[in-house]
């Protein structure tokens, strides 16, 4: 069974700590990963794509990286910032004819200031 | 006005009633999903649409039906709601890559929030 695990449900940090996200997934077959932010009565907001053939993607503080062959894959964020508090959603497509995501349960970011 | 949005934002209802989620998009995606969310279960996918002629049951369809009425107009109706379809419902879009394929993201919409007593 295609499975994709987030640890930790949830975590705490002071400002301007850099952090790191984890996912698993079961199936190394992947055709790409996906990490998304998800705020309290708001939609999810896609952060970074990854596609199978790629190790990592950027964006601003964010960075993800893809490692197949162990079923990771890590956010990292820099500098963290009270506006990051959120719920981050990994998410797995396995094929490219259905579209459909495999999600993680999520990880809940709290960043105090 | 965002992309997607999905009507109504909150809804109580009753073990046995029908009720209906929409969800309208101006993307011009032709392509759109709808998922349900569990506290500690993440998302999951209930049914999605290629086009308007197309339906596709997800991975936990039971109970739900849908329409798609026109490529902006998905649906999700409840036959006769019970409580363990109490959760966060969210309609998402997405475009194809350049070869037809789906290595483009979703856009989701805010999400539904049910609850059936």
């Amino acid at each position: 069974k295609q499975e994709v695990t987030q640890i930790p449900a949830a975590l705490s940090v002071p400002e301007g700590e850099n952090l790191v996200l984890n996912c698993s997934f079961t199936d190394s077959a992947i055709y790409n990963l996906q990490w998304f932010r998800q705020d309290p009565g708001k939609g999810l907001t896609s952060l970074l794509l990854i596609q199978s053939s790629q190790r990592e993607q950027t964006s601003g503080r964010l960075n993800a990286s893809l490692d197949k062959s162990s079923g990771r894959s890590t956010l990292y964020i820099a500098a963290s910032q009270p506006g990051d508090s959120a719920t981050y959603l990994c998410a797995v497509m396995y094929s490219s004819n259905t579209g459909k995501l495999i999600f993680g349960q999520g990880t809940t970011l709290q960043v105090k200031p | 006005d965002a992309d997607v949005t999905q009507t109504p934002r909150n809804r109580i209802t009753k073990t046995g009633k029908r009720i209906m989620l929409e969800c309208s998009q101006t993307k011009g995606h032709d392509r759109m999903y709808w998922y349900r969310q569990d506290p500690g279960l993440g998302l999951r996918l209930i049914y999605y649409s290629f086009d308007v002629k197309d339906i596709n049951k997800g991975e936990i369809s039971d109970g739900y039906s849908v329409s798609r009425q026109a490529q902006a107009k998905f649906s999700l109706s409840l036959e006769s709601a019970i409580p363990n379809q109490t959760a966060l419902y969210f309609c998402a879009t997405s475009d194809p890559g350049p070869r037809g394929n789906f290595g483009e993201t979703q856009y989701f919409g805010p999400g539904t929030r049910l609850l059936v007593l």
